[in-house]
């Protein structure tokens, strides 16, 4: 019973370079999402999707891509890494609905430099 | 709109005494509150969630928090700290997309215990 699995868990990009965030969830959950948390900000929803086929921006979208080709998978784009990308990422699955719980992976740490 | 704020960016106490983590929240209608750890270099485990059935939850580890609607607070306690329970926690309110599903974070209270 894996939950939501990301990957890498650690990765040092060069300020450029493009990278992918991988997320998987095993729950058959239709929401999934990606948070970036940074000191003293708590976590902000950068995109989510409620289904194969369909997303859309949170709060902080910009510099990141993302698509949802099936209900399982939900990976995070960086086209071209700035350093105020440097951040721990987090991808996120649950039903949809408020007051259902969230599950959250375990966090990807990035550090562009 | 809805926001979240945790009032203390820093508690602490000692082994044994009591804890108290105050989170205020704004929503413009009934809301779906949480209570998220983070233990260092970790994860987001939850610890309990409110859903409009009983005010007062009982989490996971003791802890339990109370929904009082007239204070629009969601406060976090636990009678009796442990070492194992220095983390971060976050009050979190759900409901700011076309789902009703994301969860809007207050920016953390950092939890320390000392001996």
């Amino acid at each position: 019973n894996a939950g939501v699995t990301q990957t890498p868990k650690f990765q040092v990009l060069k300020t450029g370079q493009s990278m992918t965030l991988q997320c998987a969830q095993d729950m058959n959950h239709e929401y999934m999402s990606w948070y970036r948390q940074d000191p003293g900000m708590g976590l902000r929803l950068i995109h989510y999707s409620v289904g194969a086929g369909i997303t859309d921006q949170g709060e902080v979208p910009n510099g990141y891509n993302v698509s949802r080709s099936t209900t399982e998978d939900f990976p995070l784009r960086l086209l071209s890494a700035a350093p105020s990308q440097t951040s721990v990422y987090f991808c996120a699955s649950s039903l949809i609905g408020s007051g259902n719980t969230i599950y959250f992976g375990e966090g990807s740490w990035l550090t562009v430099v | 709109a809805q926001s979240v704020t945790q009032l203390d960016s820093h508690v602490s106490v000692s082994e044994g005494t009591p804890v108290l983590l105050r989170c205020n929240y704004s929503s413009s209608y009934s809301p779906s509150l949480f209570w998220y750890v983070q233990h260092p270099n970790k994860g987001l485990q939850l610890l309990l969630k409110y859903t409009s059935a009983a005010t007062l939850v009982k989490g996971i580890n003791g802890f339990e928090a109370e929904f009082k609607k007239s204070e629009t607070s969601f406060h976090l306690t636990k009678p009796s700290a442990h070492m194992s329970d220095a983390a971060e926690y976050f009050c979190v309110v759900s409901g700011m997309d076309q789902a009703g599903t994301a969860l809007i974070f207050g920016k953390g209270t950092t939890l320390s215990v000392s001996s």
